[in-house]
């Protein structure tokens, strides 16, 4: 089965600085892979995905992410950290399963950004 | 419209009450999905419905029974919970879910449910 891992369960970064998360992704085949936010008491939001178009990867609100597959990483980037960005980030990996595509969450990372 | 509203916001019930969580999307999706949080986790996937039809159970208690009326309603009828159900309900739709690997699912914002 496919998974991905999440380095970190809490990030903390100054206003301003590069954001930086992480996810490494387990598959023998190539994935479909997303990354997804969740501001507090609110859903989950897609933030972008990896559908095997391009490698790099441009999301909403400034976030991007790099497929590579010679580490098995799609790590979420972000050059300038806004207060607004502190939430949950949750990787996911799709799966076929059953003959659904179901995603795979990692486990999350918490972004604290501060003053 | 890209939405999908779930209701009701919050939820405080006894265990031995009956209620009914309530999902509802327009934006011609045929998969659906309910997912179980739990504070600081991940959300874990309780049921699908694809073309309204139960396509995926992850063997959740018989305490929570889904219904899906049409292609935009979802239902999660609740009896006779326990305290450890106590978490963020969370529905989602998709496209499909069967042969679109890359479909983006949208959430709701989820019903947070007490369990006294």
């Amino acid at each position: 089965a496919q998974s991905v891992t999440q380095l970190g369960s809490h990030v903390s970064v100054s206003e301003g600085a590069l954001v930086l998360l992480r996810c490494n992704y387990s598959s023998s085949v190539p994935p479909y892979l997303f990354w997804y936010v969740q501001y507090p008491n609110q859903g989950l939001q897609l933030l972008l995905k990896y559908t095997s178009a391009a490698t790099l990867v441009k999301g909403i609100n400034g976030f991007e992410a790099e497929f590579k597959k010679s580490e098995t990483s799609f790590h979420l980037t972000k050059p300038s950290a806004h207060m607004s960005d502190a939430a949950e980030y949750f990787c996911a990996v799709s799966e076929p399963t059953g003959g659904s595509y179901i995603p795979t969450f990692g486990r999350g990372t918490s972004l604290i950004v501060h003053p | 419209d890209t939405e999908v509203t779930q209701t009701p916001k919050h939820l405080v019930m006894g265990m031995t009450n009956k209620k009914s969580l309530k999902c509802e999307q327009h934006m011609g999706h045929r998969a659906m999905y309910w997912y179980k949080q739990k504070a600081k986790k991940p959300p874990e996937l309780m049921f699908v419905y694809s073309y309204e039809k139960l396509s995926i159970n992850e063997s959740v208690p018989s305490r929570f029974s889904p219904e899906c009326p049409n292609s935009s309603l979802l239902n999660l009828h609740l009896h006779a919970l326990q305290p450890e159900d106590s978490a963020l309900y969370l529905c989602a739709s998709s496209h499909s879910s069967g042969g679109a690997g890359a479909d983006t699912q949208y959430f709701g914002p989820g019903t947070r449910l007490t369990v006294l």
